[in-house]
């Protein structure tokens, strides 16, 4: 099957840093990649929807300016914490589809951000 | 989003079938039910999905009722790699949105 990969598994930051996470289709083209966040013991939060050469759309409450997110090639997004906090230690999760229709999501393995 | 309902968590035994219900009575025509589950630490992994008819593929079988208010997965053979997290999502648009899921404990 398709595969997703993400960039760096895990990171660990200090307080007020910015940190890129990287999300990759290594054998497909994905025009629209998701990006979720996840707390502990709790569901898969969608925070945006990221479209290729145009602007993410963001679910209600998710800061843009706090989690920029570039999509700047078919095979590659983004996401950026900016002026990171503890409360935005989580794991993020990203997924791509491969064409159109409402087939199956791929997703990656997930970055465990923890902010010091 | 049309929202489902799951258990919050069922019990089974290795190597015995196991059906996961999923309730979604308010779900629209164009919707497709989709299941994935997801390891602890690990990103979510596509099961099956379906619109109308039941659907097999070698993970498992989705059984889905005449009037789409509910469906069911089924593992035929549970084994201890099968404890998950199982997310029963309805798709209409561009998005998968999570409920709470299923948490599988599979005994030996």
């Amino acid at each position: 099957g398709a595969v997703v990969s993400q960039h760096p598994s895990r990171v660990i930051c200090k307080s007020g840093t910015s940190v890129k996470i990287e999300c990759r289709s290594l054998d497909f083209q994905a025009t629209t990649m998701f990006w979720y966040r996840q707390f502990p013991k709790k569901s898969l939060m969608l925070m945006a929807t990221s479209n290729e050469g145009s602007k993410a759309t963001y679910e209600q409450g998710v800061e843009k300016d706090k989690f920029l997110i570039n999509h700047a090639s078919l095979t590659l997004s983004t996401l950026t914490v900016t002026s990171a906090h503890p409360e935005d230690s989580s794991f993020y999760i990203c997924s791509a589809r491969a064409g159109l229709g409402a087939g199956e999501l791929f997703f990656g393995e997930g970055s465990r951000l923890t902010v010091l | 989003d049309a929202k489902t309902t799951q258990p919050n968590s069922m019990e089974s035994n290795e190597e015995e079938p196991v059906h996961l219900p999923c309730n979604h009575s308010t779900i629209s025509g164009t919707d497709y039910i989709h299941w994935y589950r997801q390891l602890p630490s690990q990103g979510p992994e596509y099961v099956i999905h379906g619109l109308t008819s039941n659907v097999n593929n070698r993970m498992a079988s989705l059984a889905i009722a005449e009037d789409r208010k509910s469906s069911t997965l089924i593992l035929h053979r549970a084994t201890l790699r099968d404890a998950a997290v199982y997310y029963c999502i309805l798709r209409g648009g561009n998005k998968l949105v999570f409920g709470a899921g299923t948490i599988l404990r599979v005994k030996s």
